[in-house]
């Protein structure tokens, strides 16, 4: 596609439910990134693709995160038990082919409400 | 590991006056150097980036920043502010050695500009 797409782009749930926010990236990119926005904070990376693989999740702040990418295109982010502190904007985003340094192109962001 | 601090949380400026968002990095190698413009409810724009060569390096809509190894600063400047500038302003930080390496960002500063 011509840019990064993320849907839902509002998601208001109850705590405890189990929420998915999908991340498109732009076509032919191999990797890609999530990071989460909580209010007036920058973003902080969660975890990032190479191809399918998961190249470094060392930013998922515990076991009730978890991300997949099985075709090496589309990824999922997905949240269990949720709870009132995963609130925030989780933004994805990818990097071209080769490049040699992360030019990202981030997405619009999935605003997350816990109620 | 990187890290970023914007000192200054909220800034408001004058139409038409000049602008300076001061940025510090910290990291022990030479680092790939960005900043990032955030509009309510959309993602993050690519302002600029620095990789190597000229310090100063200029970017879209009239912002330059410069890179000055001796402060470990990437302030970003524009002479001219116009309204449409308002928005959330973020520096960010990469491994330079590292096309891969998740970005690191600071917390932003909100830019208000008034007439």
């Amino acid at each position: 596609g011509a840019g990064v797409s993320q849907t839902p782009s509002n998601k208001v749930t109850e705590k405890g439910k189990y929420v998915e926010l999908r991340c498109d990236p732009i076509s032919g990119h191999t990797a890609l990134y999530w990071y989460r926005q909580s209010l007036g904070q920058g973003p902080e990376f969660l975890i990032y693709f190479q191809g399918t693989g998961a190249a470094d999740d060392s930013g998922l702040p515990n076991d009730r995160f978890f991300a997949v990418r099985p075709e090496g295109s589309v990824s999922t982010l997905k949240i269990q038990r949720t709870e009132r502190g995963d609130s925030a904007v989780y933004l994805c985003a990818s990097k071209p082919t080769g490049s040699g340094a992360n030019v990202l192109t981030f997405g619009a962001g999935s605003r997350l409400t816990v109620l | 590991a990187q890290s970023v601090t914007q000192p200054d949380i909220h800034i408001t400026v004058s139409e038409g006056a000049s602008l300076e968002l001061r940025c510090n990095y910290s990291y022990g190698a030479t680092p790939y150097l960005f900043w990032y413009v955030q509009s309510p409810g959309q993602g993050l724009q690519l302002l600029l980036k620095y990789f190597s060569g000229d310090t100063l390096v200029q970017g879209i809509k009239g912002f330059e920043a410069e890179f000055k190894r001796s402060q470990s600063s990437f302030n970003l400047r524009k002479p001219s502010v116009h309204w449409s500038d308002a928005a959330e302003y973020f520096c960010a930080v990469g491994a330079g050695n590292s096309g891969n390496t998740p970005l690191v960002f600071g917390k932003g500063t909100r830019l208000s500009v008034i007439a």
